[in-house]
């Protein structure tokens, strides 16, 4: 079973509209961490937010908010107020366990999003 | 906030040459690099974890005596791809633990990545 399933090839909203950007997980790991990264046309991996298995609260940064529903796991990113400049491919990503090693993380096989003006 | 380099950010190369690429942590120590190759269109997959002073872990499938990994301090970690060949040409990544992240940062720091082809 896939360990990160983004079952959104391609996303379209319109300019200052919200938007949301599936992702669930499967793991057995009580201890675990939730990515999301946003990969322009150029390669860099950028990253949004994060969300650990134990944080109490969804986790947000500016526009991006964290959507954790951990009895589905399902970690949705919601995206507000699109901007043109966030047209790009999304990544949702997990890393499981403790220690250093813990830190590798699985990709999903990410969202194209194209902002609309 | 805390910085990963990586270089080059892009390098063209002739079947059977080696090629060096360097992951440099510049603010934190990272004991702990990732190495992840992306295909395009496709999603990024680890190659290996590279742990500074010991050997790196490689993930099933990749050929450690072809993808070189060297960890040698804690803020530089290498990865040289020996005798290349087209099927090699793709996008190289890696990332850094930051074990004293920022409030509502990462923990990890992905370089910009390497694009290489062979030709």
């Amino acid at each position: 079973a896939q360990k990160i399933t983004q079952t959104q090839p391609g996303m379209f909203v319109q300019e200052k509209e919200a938007v949301t950007l599936d992702c669930t997980y499967d793991t057995s790991d009580p201890s675990y961490g939730l990515f999301w990264y946003k990969q322009p046309s150029s390669g860099e991996m950028i990253f949004l937010i994060y969300q650990g298995s134990y944080d109490q609260q969804n986790a947000t940064e500016g526009r991006y908010s964290l959507n954790f529903q951990k009895a589905r796991k399902s970690a949705n990113l919601v995206i507000s107020a699109s901007q043109l400049g966030d047209s790009a491919m999304y990544f949702c990503a997990m890393r499981e366990g403790s220690g250093a090693g813990s830190y590798q993380l699985t990709f999903g096989k990410g969202t194209k999003l194209s902002v609309i003006p | 906030g805390a910085v990963v380099s990586q270089h080059p950010s892009w390098v063209i190369c002739k079947s059977g040459t080696s090629v060096k690429i360097e992951c440099r942590s510049l603010d934190f120590q990272a004991t702990t690099m990732f190495w992840y190759r992306q295909f395009p269109k496709q999603s990024l997959m680890l190659m290996a974890t590279s742990n500074e002073g010991s050997k790196a872990t490689y993930e099933q499938g990749v050929e450690k005596d072809k993808f070189l990994i060297n960890h040698a301090s804690l803020t530089l970690s290498t990865l040289t791809v020996t005798s290349a060949h087209p099927e090699d040409s793709s996008f190289y990544i890696c990332s850094a633990r930051d074990l004293m992240p920022t409030r509502g940062g990462s923990p990890l720091h992905f370089g910009n990545g390497t694009r290489l082809t062979v030709t």
